[in-house]
């Protein structure tokens, strides 16, 4: 079994400040992480993503994911914040290998602040 | 190169019709999910598809069925429509290789409206 918490459903940033948003999940097995970005009326789009090896993951638009199995978190984070950032964001896991059943979490609505 | 698509872009149904909604996938990608998304809610997994088979299922009713070509595409089939049926239907494929399913890539949905 999986699962995902998202901590906070509305984040406000100041424009050029730092974004952390923050993912902890629960797997019996090895997971895979994903963070998504959703814009309205969109479909998802993969921001980065964890299957093994290096635990510090960058993506794309300069947002990185560090993955931290001892406290079983994958907080997403970007520098500095810019207005097209606003957006829903999803974290979600599976288990390694097999077929993928992708579980989510609730999301995050990201605001930036002029 | 072509990512998901999907069909109609929206759709307005009333309680107790049935709707299909449809799904091409990435170039190069074999399997195939379903996802419900209700309003301010995460997606709900619905079933995967590879081969031609269900593969795996989430927590939804019989009358949620599905159905995969030899081409990838899918179909997604909702009967005996309710109103919480209405939501957003995200589609995304994969490349089964190596034994496990790849990285999901998403359509852009079908907005669904049950009256």
């Amino acid at each position: 079994a999986q699962s995902v918490t998202q901590l906070g459903s509305h984040v406000s940033v100041s424009e050029g400040a730092l974004v952390l948003l923050r993912c902890n999940y629960s797997s019996s097995v090895p997971p895979y992480l994903f963070w998504y970005v959703q814009y309205p009326n969109q479909g998802l789009q993969l921001l980065l993503k964890y299957t093994t090896g290096a635990t510090l993951v960058k993506g794309i638009n300069g947002f990185e994911a560090e993955f931290k199995k001892s406290e079983t978190s994958f907080h997403l984070t970007k520098p500095s914040a810019h207005m097209s950032d606003a957006a829903e964001y999803f974290c979600a896991v599976s288990a390694s290998g097999g077929y993928q059943k992708v579980t989510f979490g609730t999301g995050t609505k990201l605001q930036v602040i002029p | 190169d072509a990512g998901v698509t999907q069909s109609p872009t929206h759709l307005i149904k009333t309680r107790g019709q049935q709707v299909t909604l449809r799904c091409s996938p990435k170039s190069g990608h074999d399997t195939v999910s379903w996802y419900q998304q209700a309003l301010g809610q995460g997606p709900q997994f619905i079933f995967q598809y590879y081969e031609e088979e269900e593969r795996q299922r989430g927590n939804f009713p019989d009358r949620f069925s599905g159905h995969q070509f030899p081409n990838y595409s899918s179909e997604l089939n909702v009967n005996a429509l309710l109103l919480g049926d209405s939501a957003l239907y995200l589609c995304a494929s994969s490349f089964m290789g190596q034994g496990w399913a790849d990285t999901q890539y998403f359509g852009p949905g079908t907005r669904l409206t049950v009256l």
